[in-house]
């Protein structure tokens, strides 16, 4: 399929070492983060999430810091694997109900043996 | 247990015809957004519907609709193309909020 980030920044990091990718957001009023992993030719995929009563969520590998002073994400990946090469987008959104997801630009992460 | 379903998953259309995209959500889930996400960008919200409802839409034209069954399945229509519709649509199913995408359409104007 057809890569999603043909044009987007390119984070390449060796095989092992950890990652970071970093993300702005723009709604003060935003309260609920997602951080997606989408491969080509695939859809978003859920890593994990945040609440804005929290600045840092862990799950296997990944780790997210959520800043809301500065509206600022950032997404840690531990011990980076070439499995993980794909785009990833963060999304913001407003919780209570059913509300739309605003997504980042995306940065595509590059895996290197 | 089957994930957000899409139809078809490519699709080549003229400038002037007119589309329409399929979503099945996951069982049980009764909210269904549409995003569009042209290449080497973000997805951008076009519609989010509730019980057959619309619950939201993003700043797209006229051209676009959509319509939620009492199966919760979902279409998307587009009509009179341009070129600049080309793109990946995407459908996302949600139950207390969170939102799991699926695979996408992939269209295609000429």
């Amino acid at each position: 399929g057809e890569s999603v980030g043909l044009h987007l920044p390119t984070l390449s990091v060796q095989e092992g070492d950890n990652s970071i990718i970093n993300c702005a957001y723009s709604n003060s009023a935003s309260d609920y983060f997602i951080w997606y992993k989408q491969e080509s030719g695939k859809g978003p995929q859920f890593i994990i999430d945040i609440r804005s009563n929290m600045d840092k969520r862990q799950g296997q590998r990944v780790t997210v810091l959520l800043n809301k002073t500065v509206k600022h994400l950032s997404l840690q990946i531990a011990a980076t694997q070439p499995g993980d090469s794909a785009v990833y987008f963060c999304a913001e959104t407003t919780s209570g109900g059913y509300n739309k997801l605003i997504f980042g630009a995306g940065t595509r992460l590059a895996v290197h043996p | 247990d089957a994930g957000v379903t899409q139809s078809p998953t490519h699709l080549i259309k003229t400038r002037g015809q007119h589309v329409t995209l399929r979503c099945s959500p996951i069982s049980g889930h009764k909210s269904v957004s549409w995003y569009q996400q042209v290449l080497g960008q973000g997805p951008q919200f076009i519609f989010q519907y509730y019980e057959k409802e619309e619950r939201g839409r993003g700043n797209f034209p006229d051209r676009f609709s959509a319509r939620q069954f009492p199966n919760y399945s979902s279409e998307l229509n587009v009509n009179a193309l341009l070129l600049g519709d080309s793109a990946l649509y995407l459908c996302a199913s949600s139950l207390t909020g969170g939102y799991t995408f699926g695979s996408g359409t992939r269209l295609t104007v000429v």
